[in-house]
């Protein structure tokens, strides 16, 4: 069977500091990968999504980049962090287009 | 307009009640309809999925699909103290984008 791993659940890092947040699936090939971001009380913002190796599309400009340096594994980084940075971020995979998109369990991250 | 919408409540609910969660949405070309749950600090997880209109039974989960309305809806039955969560509505068009659309989310409370 299928599942997704997202480290760590919880990070508190300082304003400008960098952010690496890991996402990977196992049991399957190929899949579609995602990074929503969630504000509390809020709905679900998308901000990266991946259909492959090198094929990440961005839909929000902001302060984060997305890489899938493998076919299963996908990472949210930041450079510097800012207070607005702070959030709950989801990493998901689908194994078709656009449907049945599966979570991991979330990052909670505060930026001080 | 957006393109769909999900009253973010909360509601209410005493433990036994029928529970009816309710999105609307615009696009007529939508045909996959999904169900998360999310509990606090968690990751949405995939209640129900269905294709096109009708009902799907899942236990005490019921999903229907009104595509002349424009209208999908979750039937709880039975509510339990632990059904207390967010619900989020998701959709999207077969072959369509990547991307499905979600609801901001529905929290429910159901009290004993």
């Amino acid at each position: 069977s299928q599942t997704i791993h997202q480290w760590p659940a919880t990070l508190v890092q300082p304003v400008g500091s960098p952010l690496s947040l890991e996402c990977t699936v196992e049991g399957t090939s190929n899949p579609n990968l995602y990074w929503y971001r969630q504000a509390a009380g809020r709905g679900l913002q998308l901000l990266f999504y991946s259909i492959g190796i090198d094929q990440i599309s961005s839909e929000v400009p902001q302060n984060l980049s997305a890489s899938r340096p493998q076919d299963r594994q996908f990472i949210l980084s930041s450079k510097k962090l800012l207070l607005s940075d702070s959030g709950f971020y989801l990493c998901a995979w689908s194994p078709t287009r656009g449907e049945k998109l599966f979570f991991g369990s979330g990052t909670q991250l505060s930026v001080l | 307009q957006k393109e769909v919408e999900q009253d973010p409540g909360p509601l209410s609910v005493p433990e036994g009640a029928i529970v009816s969660l309710n999105c609307t949405y615009s696009n007529s070309a939508f045909q996959y309809f999904m169900w998360y749950r999310q509990y606090s600090r968690k990751g949405p997880e995939l209640l129900m999925y269905t294709y096109s209109s009708g009902n799907k039974e899942d236990g005490r989960f019921t999903a229907q699909v009104d595509k002349s309305s424009k209208y999908i809806s979750l039937f709880i039955r039975d509510s339990q103290p632990s059904d207390s969560a967010t619900y989020l509505c998701a959709m999207s068009v077969p072959g369509g984008s990547y991307i499905p659309t979600f609801g901001r989310g529905t929290s429910l409370i159901v009290h004993p």
